[in-house]
């Protein structure tokens, strides 16, 4: 069974513009959520999204926003770009039920803000 | 509003166990403890999970104190290839598709493994 995708791996971006990360979570997981590591802050959740629905949100300006497709493929977009959202950006899928529902990570898209 | 304490980093010699603590003082009820980890330019890697009693799997054990308020993971046999940052976490196992999940990560440990 194929992992968690994102692309893409590695983007270069300048202040003001906006970006869209892809997440093409494993076959079968309904749920997709969306992490921003950086070295100074480590891991942030950003959102959550099933079945369409974002069903949970982290701490986030409303400048990062997402969605999810019926396939469950997802999309977060950060528009105005600021020097400080230069992070890892990490995508996991998870079933939803029963308490195994540990999360699978995808190897990330690095972003860079110029 | 970091939910679990670890210590920014640890050495241990390769072969030996390396026991990583976590204090999770406020955990509630239904929390559960989580332990991920982070092998440099990969996503996290889940490793093991636990309610109250103590759990094993083929990758590491979960010790979990009577009280709750700490755990600790043991790698019985760290390998150079156990160097990595981990991270433990709690949260509610989600038992309905419409439920909400609180997630928290941490700063993690650095676990360094020493030849």
């Amino acid at each position: 069974k194929a992992g968690v995708t994102q692309t893409p791996r590695y983007l270069i971006k300048t202040r003001g513009q906006q970006v869209t990360l892809s997440c093409s979570p494993i076959s079968g997981h309904r749920s997709v959520s969306w992490y921003q590591q950086t070295p100074g802050q480590g891991l942030q959740f950003l959102f959550e999204y099933f079945s369409e629905t974002q069903r949970n949100k982290g701490n986030f300006p409303g400048r990062f926003s997402g969605r999810q497709f019926s396939n469950s493929r997802s999309e977060m977009n950060v528009s105005t770009l600021e020097l400080g959202d230069s992070a890892l950006y990490l995508c996991a899928s998870s079933l939803w039920g029963g308490a195994a529902n540990e999360q699978f990570f995808g190897p990330g898209t690095r972003l860079t803000v110029l | 509003d970091a939910k679990t304490t670890q210590p920014p980093s640890m050495d241990c010699a390769e072969g030996r166990a390396a026991n990583l603590p976590c204090n999770h003082s406020t955990i509630s009820g239904n929390e559960y403890v989580y332990w991920y980890r982070q092998i440099h330019s990969q996503g996290p890697q889940y490793i093991i999970h636990g309610l109250k009693n103590n759990e094993t799997n083929e990758m590491a054990s979960l010790i979990i104190t009577e009280d709750r308020k700490s755990s600790t993971l043991i790698l019985p046999h760290a390998t150079l290839r156990d160097t990595a940052v981990y991270y433990c976490t709690v949260r509610v196992p989600r038992t309905d598709p419409f439920g909400n999940e609180k997630l928290t990560f941490g700063t993690g440990t650095r676990l360094t493994i020493i030849p």
